[in-house]
């Protein structure tokens, strides 16, 4: 299993640019979550999605969207991005919570730069 | 919103020596999950607590779930270079069920 994937490692985006960050895993995970991560601080959660075309909003969703058309492929996105958008995003996967496999399991991030 | 206190914020330690880290809540958990983040890399899952007392150990890592279900510490034993790393707990809330990241515990080991 190659587990959580995401693309591109590395982005660099203009002011009022959009861009998708893809994520994909291959553990027939049902939830999967889209995570920022800024300097020095912990993990914020700014979607997740219970199932194929469920999702919902996590403690930060302005200026994203997220959409899940099938159980593998969770894709982010940024319609226009801004500064503040600048972060690490990290996406996860795991099985239903309360059935003792509710283990998140991440990929290796996407670096957004936002000039 | 709810949140997690993770202590302490940052470590520097002697090589060899024993670490101990905790996160706290005010509201009870059911479930708390420690992770290790390498620099550049996304989190990896090293303990996971699913009972209140359970104690869990990984190699030179020991966890447990606080009895009062609102805490859990993490301790690392002997430690090496390679432990060096952010270290975040999370735990999921009985009342949201929802899984809440601490601030993380940055180790540095040295030589």
């Amino acid at each position: 299993n190659a587990g959580v994937t995401q693309t591109p490692k590395f982005r660099i985006l203009k002011i009022g640019q959009s861009m998708t960050l893809q994520c994909a895993q291959d553990m027939n995970h049902n939830y999967m979550y889209w995570y920022r991560q800024d300097p020095g601080m912990g993990l914020k959660l700014i979607y997740y999605s219970v199932g194929a075309g469920i999702t919902d909003k996590g403690e930060v969703p302005n200026g994203y969207n997220v959409s899940r058309s099938t159980t593998e492929d969770f894709p982010l996105r940024l319609e226009l991005a801004a500064p503040s958008q600048t972060s690490v995003y990290f996406c996860a996967s795991s099985y239903s919570p309360g059935q003792g496999k509710e283990t998140q399991y991440f990929g290796p991030g996407t670096r957004l730069l936002v000039l | 919103g709810q949140q997690l206190n993770q202590s302490p914020q940052s470590m520097f330690i002697q090589e060899g020596e024993d670490v101990s880290m905790n996160c706290t809540s005010s509201s009870i958990f059911n479930t708390w999950l420690w992770y290790k983040q390498d620099p550049g890399e996304g989190p990896v899952l090293l303990i996971a607590l699913y009972k209140a007392g359970e104690l869990t150990s990984n190699g030179r890592l020991t966890a447990q779930f606080g009895i009062t279900r609102k805490d859990s510490f993490l301790n690392i034993s002997a430690s090496i270079p390679s432990d060096v790393g952010i270290y975040f707990c999370a735990g999921r809330s009985s009342n949201t069920g929802k899984l809440i990241f601490g601030q993380g515990t940055t180790l540095q080991v040295k030589p």
